[in-house]
């Protein structure tokens, strides 16, 4: 059983659309996140959701809009795509009592052309 | 501002040698500490993790690291190392009312050579 799993694994479009991907997690755990991994490996928290309330949201284009619709899922809608977006997209989840250890999903490597 | 930081980004070496990676915070207070490891194309997985008791921590496939307070470091090692331990390693760090945030390095890529 996957733990947290992400869609789609690749994701390859042209600027100026606008796409989504899914997470899920079957852990039970209370906090999701998205990180962004660009080319050099840095990894980077772009949100946080709690219980399906934002508690982390960093300096991030507001082309890029989270949905929590229940605490198993944590999708991110980009609007606009650009070419600077494309990167290796995380999600994980952990639960707050747990000290915060976090699961990662597989990743979506997003390339804008 | 606070960070974490990792040295030696690319790290090479042979199959048997040892392998240290350094790991330091600049965050006060208690601190929750972690290692993870990134294979070739694949995600982030647990090494191990420091909550408290033991400040040597010992982790999956022969990884320990050791917190040393005083220093604000979390450093990895494993004594020998194998071909299969090609991969990126990242140090992160939990702070103190960081909304659950957590902090990570830039990582160190370290290939070992057959």
């Amino acid at each position: 059983d996957t733990a947290v799993s992400q869609t789609p694994k690749y994701l390859v479009t042209q600027m100026g659309n606008d796409k989504s991907i899914k997470c899920e997690q079957n852990l039970g755990h209370d906090t999701m996140y998205w990180y962004k991994q660009d080319s050099k490996k840095f990894l980077k928290i772009m949100f946080s959701y709690n219980n399906k309330e934002l508690i982390i949201n960093e300096t991030v284009p507001n082309r890029f809009s989270p949905k929590s619709p229940d605490k198993a899922h944590l999708n991110l809608h980009i609007n606009s795509l650009e070419l600077g977006d494309s990167a290796v997209y995380f999600c994980a989840s952990s639960q707050v009592d747990r000290a915060n250890e976090q699961f990662f999903g597989p990743g979506t490597r997003l390339t804008v052309l | 501002a606070q960070s974490v930081s990792q040295h030696n980004h690319h790290v090479i070496l042979s199959e048997a040698a040892s392998l240290e990676l350094g790991c330091n915070y600049s965050y006060g207070g208690t601190v929750n500490l972690f290692w993870y490891v990134q294979y070739p194309g694949q995600h982030l997985q647990l090494l191990l993790k420091y909550f408290s008791g033991d400040p040597l921590v010992k982790g999956i496939k022969g990884f320990e690291a050791e917190f040393i307070k005083s220093k604000f470091s979390f450093n990895l090692r494993k004594p020998s190392v194998q071909w299969s331990d090609t991969a990126e390693y990242f140090c992160a760090v939990k702070a103190p009312n960081g909304n659950n945030r957590l902090a990570f390095g830039k990582g160190n890529q370290v290939v070992v050579i057959p």
